[in-house]
């Protein structure tokens, strides 16, 4: 079955510094996709950056960027320049080919004025 | 953009009752929706898949007689509560797979349930 794992409950930045989210994933699927979503307060899943398994090169949305590890199984979330609205819960997700989402445990990011 | 609505966004419940809960493509059509239930704190759970014009798929651990789902249109389904308990109480969160755009999947804003 397939996991996906976020060691880090919580994490703290200095704003306009730069911090690592961590995800690991496990699957015997050759073809799916990893995504990371924020969840603010409201509730509402909103998605941050997307890459498919298939593709070598690391995803990249403005300050958001992503080392994708295939072989070692790891997705992580760089973010640049911190803002204070970046201060909401993360989420490391899989989706295969049924697209359900398999969805980390989360981590928690305060943003340090 | 693609929109999922859930409807309503809270919903207070007594014990034993039954709460409906609606989840709306808005401008696209949707053979295939998802629920997920969030526990305070906690990741999404898959609770089952909504597949129009047949029955749901229910994930393992799932009440399939307590969670209702109907998916009665190509842009609707619901989820319904049965005797709804205190434990029930949680946030509950749709999907909607876009088949005519690329397979994009937009959640809904999610649907707070306290069951008193």
């Amino acid at each position: 079955a397939q996991t996906v794992t976020q060691s880090q409950p919580e994490m703290s930045v200095q704003e306009a510094e730069t911090v690592t989210l961590s995800c690991t994933y496990d699957t015997s699927e050759s073809d799916y996709y990893l995504f990371w979503y924020k969840q603010p307060p409201s509730r509402q899943m909103i998605l941050v950056i997307r890459q498919e398994a298939y593709k070598q090169q690391n995803a990249t949305e403005n300050r958001f960027s992503v080392n994708f590890q295939k072989a070692a199984k790891s997705f992580s979330l760089k973010i640049s320049d911190s803002q204070l609205g970046d201060a909401a819960m993360y989420f490391c997700a899989y989706r295969a080919g049924t697209y359900k989402y398999i969805f980390g445990t989360g981590t928690r990011l305060k943003v340090l004025a | 953009g693609a929109v999922v609505s859930q409807h309503p966004s809270r919903v207070i419940c007594k014990s034993g009752t039954s709460v409906k809960i609606e989840c709306r493509s808005l401008d696209f059509q949707a053979t295939t929706m998802f629920w997920y239930r969030q526990f305070p704190k906690k990741s999404l759970m898959l609770m089952a898949t909504s597949n129009e014009g047949s029955k749901a798929t229910y994930e393992q651990g799932v009440e399939k007689d307590k969670f209702l789902i109907n998916h009665a249109s190509l842009t609707l389904s619901t989820l319904t509560v049965t005797s709804a308990h205190p434990e029930d109480s949680s946030f509950y969160i749709c999907s909607a797979r876009d088949h005519g755009g690329g397979n994009t999947i937009y959640f809904g804003e999610g649907s707070w349930l306290t069951v008193v």
